[in-house]
């Protein structure tokens, strides 16, 4: 069975400190690993995916099969980063979604 | 607006009623999917499509729900005898390819409301 983690429910962080939300997944094959993130009023959208080994928007995400982590990151915290964010695992074909955390940049 | 697209995008029915609800993919995209989401929940996989085939149905789809995809284009999801406990959000999404490449386009959804 696969299982995404997200153990904060609510995080909130003042402008210009960093961000970190965190995320541990549970999966007996090799994890395929994204975050999607929902803004205010808009739909839910893919922010970046592991095997990319991207950046997006200042935002970083490493996998860590020890830890079986895949924490989202970014160094500097900005008012438009404020919504809702979303780790997901692909496995057997679909993605299973974490809870969520919801994000709050303070002003 | 050329992204995903579900109607309506807002249902308030009876406790007993049948409902419909309705999901136009991206064209060019063969992948279709269904997911529920309650209030504090991530988006929880209900069924997919690949062209017209249903090829998975979550445990949380009872029998009183049933999905579609005739020709492989939209996708059409019935709730019959609605239940209170099925009032959610219904998202649809699509993709064009599987595996590490999943990226999926969500629609706007639709609100259910059983009363």
């Amino acid at each position: 069975a696969q299982r995404v983690t997200q153990p904060e429910k609510l995080l909130s962080v003042f402008k210009g400190a960093p961000v970190e939300l965190k995320c541990n997944y549970s999966y007996s094959g090799s994890p395929e690993l994204f975050w999607y993130v929902q803004y205010s009023r808009q739909r839910l959208q893919l922010l970046l995916r592991h095997i990319s080994r991207e950046s997006i928007k200042g935002f970083t995400a490493d996998l860590n099969k020890g830890e079986t982590s895949f924490h989202l990151k970014k160094p500097f915290a900005q008012e438009e980063d404020s919504a809702m964010y979303y780790c997901a695992l692909v496995g057997n074909e679909k993605l299973t979604f974490g809870t969520g955390t919801r994000l709050t940049i303070i002003p | 607006d050329t992204g995903v697209s579900q109607n309506p995008r807002h249902k308030i029915t009876k406790r007993g009623q049948n409902v419909t609800f309705r999901c136009d993919p991206i064209s060019e995209h063969n992948r279709l999917y269904w997911y529920r989401q309650t209030l504090g929940q991530g988006p929880e996989f209900l069924t997919y499509f690949q062209n017209e085939a249903q090829l998975e149905k979550s445990r949380l789809l009872s029998d009183r729900f049933s999905a579609e995809r005739p020709k492989g284009s939209f996708s059409t999801l019935e709730i019959q005898r609605t239940e209170q406990g099925d009032s959610a959000m219904y998202l649809c999404a699509s993709s064009s390819r599987g595996g590490s490449n999943e990226k999926l386009f969500f629609g706007s959804g639709t609100q259910l409301s059983v009363l």
